[in-house]
């Protein structure tokens, strides 16, 4: 039962490096979804992935980009990292995206850039 | 555009009270869905219940209960005789029908004292 699998767990970047994180889900959900949680801020959405092939950007895509790699896969690329970027990152995956059933997130990668 | 609140940032309760969290919510569609996540101190974000927008029978799973209301905009999530294993922070979460993804609350952080 792995669910949505994310790695790595932990990651300390400096100002300027490159990373991607990357999302794998086991359960042929069409929709996966990369969120950031900061404090006091609730979750807020990077990037989905309706559905294979496609991408759109959510409500704080500046500085990412992502890649649906195949139904499995959605990762997400640093490019020029920046400590406004220091944040836990989430992915999740859905049946599809309209609401009629629940998203299932992973366990979160705690990215630190200095 | 829809939108979550969580006016409650933080609430701290002794064990075995009764807490409410509240959460108000905001759309134009007929059609939507609304979530409770959980997020433990280890971190995961769990799914609690799901509840479209034509169904205001309230739920009752265990010592957890949700009151839908229409009329306020509200679904508030009770938690009957809190334990110490209920210190979480818990998110609401809603999605319309205009297939935009989920936009969620900033959270309430429970703290249950023994």
């Amino acid at each position: 039962n792995a669910g949505v699998t994310q790695t790595p767990k932990f990651q300390v970047l400096k100002t300027g490096q490159s990373m991607t994180l990357q999302c794998a889900q086991d359960m042929n959900h069409n929709s996966m979804y990369w969120y950031r949680q900061d404090p006091g801020m609730g979750l807020r959405l990077i990037y989905y992935s309706a559905s294979e092939g496609t991408t759109d950007k959510g409500e704080v895509p500046n500085g990412y980009n992502v890649s649906r790699l195949n139904k499995r896969e959605f990762s997400l690329r640093l490019e020029s990292a920046a400590p406004s970027q220091t944040s836990v990152y989430f992915c999740a995956s859905s049946e599809i995206v309209t609401g009629k059933q629940p998203q299932h997130f992973g366990d979160g990668t705690r990215l630190s850039i200095l | 555009a829809q939108k979550v609140t969580q006016a409650q940032t933080e609430i701290s309760v002794v064990e075995k009270e009764d807490v409410t969290l509240d959460c108000v919510y905001e759309t134009r569609d007929t059609t939507y869905y609304l979530f409770w996540y959980k997020q433990p101190p280890s971190g995961e974000l769990v799914f609690l219940i799901r509840r479209n927008s034509f169904d205001e029978q309230n739920e009752i799973s265990g010592r957890y209960s949700w009151n839908f209301q229409k009329s306020t905009s509200s679904f508030n999530f009770t938690i009957t005789a809190s334990q110490v294993v209920d210190s979480a922070v818990y998110f609401c979460a809603l999605i319309d029908s205009g297939n935009t993804p989920l936009v969620f609350g900033k959270g309430t952080r429970l703290s249950v004292i023994a």
